[in-house]
Formats: structure tokens, C-alpha cells, sequence
């Protein structure tokens, strides 16, 4: 068990390009999650998956943010025409199978951090 | 009215003593309750979790949960400097289905030596 990995750590770019990031879950974890957090908040919840299916997104998720999860494993999250506020650290993490709904416990990986020029 | 609240703090504490973070949530049928502390430039990581009402105890951690009040807490005793991070409360609200973290800002913690 190597932990959630996350690619890449760090990432500049300028306004309006686009940018995508991956993610690798704790191998078996069937939930994946991405967050988004910038200075002095809390993960913000941007959408998750249960195997392949994404099935919650966020409403502050713009149409530019989208996210796939292929075949059940790793995760790429895409953020098209960047804008300035969209400088932030981003989280994913995994949860394993098992247990009810509402008693999931997340691992997080180290996060990229998103630099917008 | 935020659905986690903390005091952002900081919290300062003198080493060996007792801190104690607060929580509020707003949803009442709330139903997984976590404390994860993240330093200064790190990810988050678990620290405990509680689903019921009373005290759940794990070395030098106890958590707390009132679901009357929509409070949770956490203790740490006998604080140490490596203690020293921003604690973030997560509530699981049943409104999005169970499976949505609402995180609150967190609470940073200064333990002195």
C-alpha cells in the first residue's frame, strides 16, 4: 500500500491554458474524491466517484472543471481556460470498499498545487 | 450559516496541557463525524472518527459528539510542539446522501515548549 499518489506536485501555468492532473487511489479503494483548497480553508468537495460512475458533482464546479475516472481506477481532473482564481492546492483522495454510506473514511494524497499566472 | 464552523484560532496552548478544538454543523441528520490535522503545507490526515454520541478515546485523542447540540469536539492532552497544525473538523451531512465531506476552515493550534 503506497498511499494516494498525485501528479503533478506542482503545476504553473498562464491564463487560459489548460491544465490536467492525475490521480492515483489506494489500490481496491472504490471511492475517489476531488477537493480543492485554497489558504486558510477547508478541502472544498468538487466532485466524486464510486468505481467509474462520478456521482456527485459540485455547483461551484464550473463547465470548465471536468473529471473522469476510467475504468474504476485512476482519476484525471481537467481544468480548460484557467483563470486566475483557479490557483489553489488540489486534493484527491480514496476510501475503501466496504462499510455503509456515511462512514467513510478518506486518505489523502499530497495534492497539486495550481499556480495560475 | 456555514454547514462546519471552527474558530480559526490560532489556539495556543502551553506543552503538556489539554487543547480543545470545537465544531458546530449545521445539519441535524449528520451522520459521520471526522478530525484531521494537516500542517503547513501538507494534505490531510485522519485523526479520528465518530458516528455516536459520547466520548471516543485513542491515546492521547478524545473526541467528542453531541448530535443534540451539533457539536463535536476534540481533546488532545498532554500537547506536544509535533502537536502544532491546523485541525480541520469534516461532517458527512445525510442531505448529500452520506458520502459528501463537509470540511470546516480548521482550527490552527500552537502548542509552546
Amino acid at each position: 500500500d503506497t498511499g494516494v499518489s498525485q501528479d503533478p506536485r506542482h503545476k504553473i501555468t498562464k491564463r487560459g491554458q489548460n491544465v490536467t492532473f492525475r490521480c492515483d487511489p489506494i489500490s481496491e479503494h472504490n471511492r475517489l474524491y476531488w477537493y480543492r483548497q485554497t489558504l486558510g480553508q477547508g478541502p472544498e468537495f468538487l466532485t466524486y466517484f464510486q468505481n467509474e460512475a462520478q456521482l456527485e458533482k459540485s455547483r461551484l464546479l464550473s463547465d470548465r472543471f471536468s473529471a473522469e475516472r476510467p475504468k474504476g481506477s485512476f482519476s484525471t481532473l481537467e481544468i480548460q481556460r484557467t483563470e486566475q482564481g483557479d490557483s489553489a492546492m488540489y486534493l484527491c483522495a480514496s476510501s475503501p470498499r466496504g462499510g455503509s454510506v456515511g462512514t467513510d473514511t478518506q486518505y489523502f494524497g499530497p495534492g497539486t498545487r495550481l499556480t495560475v499566472l | 450559516q456555514k454547514e462546519v464552523e471552527q474558530n480559526s484560532g490560532p489556539l495556543s496552548v502551553p506543552e503538556g496541557a489539554i487543547a480543545s478544538l470545537n465544531c458546530t454543523y449545521s445539519d441535524r441528520g449528520s451522520q459521520s463525524f471526522f478530525w484531521y490535522r494537516q500542517y503547513s503545507g501538507k494534505s490531510p490526515e485522519l485523526i479520528m472518527f465518530i458516528y455516536s454520541n459520547g466520548d471516543k478515546e485513542d491515546g492521547r485523542f478524545t473526541a467528542q459528539l453531541n448530535k443534540a447540540s451539533q457539536y463535536v469536539s476534540l481533546l488532545i492532552r498532554d500537547s506536544q510542539p509535533s502537536d502544532s497544525a491546523t485541525y480541520l473538523c469534516a461532517v458527512n451531512p445525510r442531505n448529500t446522501g452520506g458520502f459528501k465531506t463537509i470540511f470546516g476552515a480548521g482550527t490552527r493550534l500552537f502548542v509552546k515548549a
